[in-house]
């Protein structure tokens, strides 16, 4: 399977607990993105890499929210602390940088916080 | 902050029929694209039109796109059960990092 992944797809979690997300892009894609999706509304954008740099955080990404992505290659989200406000659908995306900025998705991990 | 609206929020019609969505979004776009939601799933691009494109087809989809109002509207043709979705409206505005901006989406039934 070359498409974007996702790993875990289900964490359930209690409430003040650290969680890691992983996500692997398509393999020729140097540019990844991250969002966060709740019910009913559409996906809001997160972070965005360029290779390994980081290069736009939107103001949802609170200090308890990090995202690295060392080697350009995969990506990991983590949220230190979790709240039961950031229960979500976390979801991954990648593209080609000279393209036309068509992002291909992953399947998302949704995040349950007790 | 969501881009894009689209309009309406919810459609449902039965199997055959076509259906439009609108989309409005507030700033200048180098592109506009389009994608598709199963329920709890990953989102899946359909198409994608241009600033200074005004019309894209892609097989029972057809886009078009009003920059002068902001606007583009989706057509789905002879519509299948199996387009049974969410559908969303994307744009990356420009002088921005390529970020895409998703609108609130367009709840779509297709009744058999």
């Amino acid at each position: 399977d070359t498409g974007v992944s996702q790993d875990p797809r289900h964490k359930i979690t209690k409430r003040g607990q650290n969680v890691t997300f992983r996500c692997d892009p398509i393999s020729e894609h140097n540019r990844l993105y991250w969002y966060r999706q709740t019910l009913g509304q559409g996906p809001e954008f997160l972070t965005y890499f360029q290779n390994e740099a980081q290069l736009e955080k939107s103001r949802l990404l609170s200090d308890r929210f990090s995202a690295e992505r060392p080697k350009g290659s995969f990506s990991t989200l983590e949220i230190q602390r979790t709240e039961q406000g950031d229960s979500a659908m976390y979801l991954c995306a990648s593209s080609f940088a000279g393209g036309r900025n068509e992002q291909f998705f992953g399947p998302g991990t949704r995040l349950t916080v007790l | 902050s969501q881009q894009g609206e689209e309009d309406p929020q919810a459609l449902s019609i039965q199997e055959g029929e076509n259906a439009t969505m609108n989309c409005s979004y507030k700033t200048s776009i180098n592109n506009l694209q389009w994608y598709r939601q199963n329920s709890g799933r990953g989102l899946v691009h359909l198409i994608l039109i241009r600033s200074n494109e005004r019309e894209k087809h892609s097989g029972r989809l057809r886009v078009t796109l009003d920059t002068s109002k902001k606007s583009s509207s989706l057509l789905i043709t002879a519509s299948r059960a199996a387009d049974t979705a969410s559908y969303f409206c994307a744009t990356d505005a420009t002088g921005g990092y390529q970020k895409v901006t998703f609108g609130t989406g367009t709840k779509l039934q297709v009744i058999p």
